[in-house]
């Protein structure tokens, strides 16, 4: 069983569309993350929540809403998308908050705008 | 400047070759991560680590605290070996900042 699963691997869309990027985790994490990693292989944290509460927002633009419908799940969701938000998307998990804890990671999630 | 930099950006070695990918960062810590992001795009952590060294098969992670450090070695490598390697901070509770990572090919 995949300790971190996101669906889907890849996504291809057009500009202006909405679309969805669900994440699951079976290690019985209270913490869950949203990282982007742009064309220059750079990972930044997007969002993070602990048991199902907001933790960090990183400046993310307010077209991306994540939700968290239990501890489990963090699901990405954009509107209106964007040439500019094609990534790769990598949900993680930890049992809490850093730093002393081990981060595991999807497989990532490519999107691709046109 | 990033606050978490790595060197080098790329190394390519022959297999069997000792590997170093260094880290440095600006800020004190607690911990440090080092992660393995494969050709196929997914990541795995490798080490966490606070203080001293860790080994886990060929891989050992070494840091000093004091000088703001960290070293990746990878000993008798291979091509299996061939990745990007990323270390990661954390900064504050719930966030990690990475390195721009070092990509690693060994060739047979």
């Amino acid at each position: 069983d995949t300790a971190v699963s996101q669906t889907p691997k890849y996504l291809v869309t057009q500009m202006g569309n909405d679309k969805s990027i669900k994440c699951e985790q079976n290690l019985g994490h209270d913490t869950m993350y949203w990282y982007k990693q742009d064309s220059k292989k750079f990972l930044k944290i997007m969002f993070s929540y602990n048991n199902k509460e907001l933790i960090i927002n990183e400046t993310v633009p307010n077209r991306f809403s994540p939700k968290s419908p239990d501890k489990a799940h963090l699901n990405l969701h954009i509107n209106s998308l964007e040439l500019g938000d094609s990534a790769v998307y990598f949900c993680a998990s930890s049992p809490t908050g850093q730093p002393g804890n081990t981060i595991y990671f999807g497989e990532g999630s490519w999107l691709t705008v046109v | 400047k990033n606050e978490v930099e790595q060197s080098p950006q790329n190394l390519t070695a022959q297999e069997g070759e000792f590997i170093t990918i260094n880290c440095s960062y600006s800020v004190g810590i607690s911990a440090l991560h080092w992660l393995q992001q494969h050709p196929g795009g997914g990541i795995v952590s490798l080490f966490m680590l606070s203080s001293g060294k860790k080994k886990h098969g060929r891989l050992i992670a070494t840091i000093n605290i004091q000088e703001k450090h960290s070293s990746l070695h990878i000993t008798a490598s291979h091509p299996r070996d061939s990745a990007v390697y990323i270390c990661a901070v954390p900064r504050g509770a719930q966030k990690l900042v990475f390195g721009q990572g070092t990509r690693l090919t060994i060739n047979p």
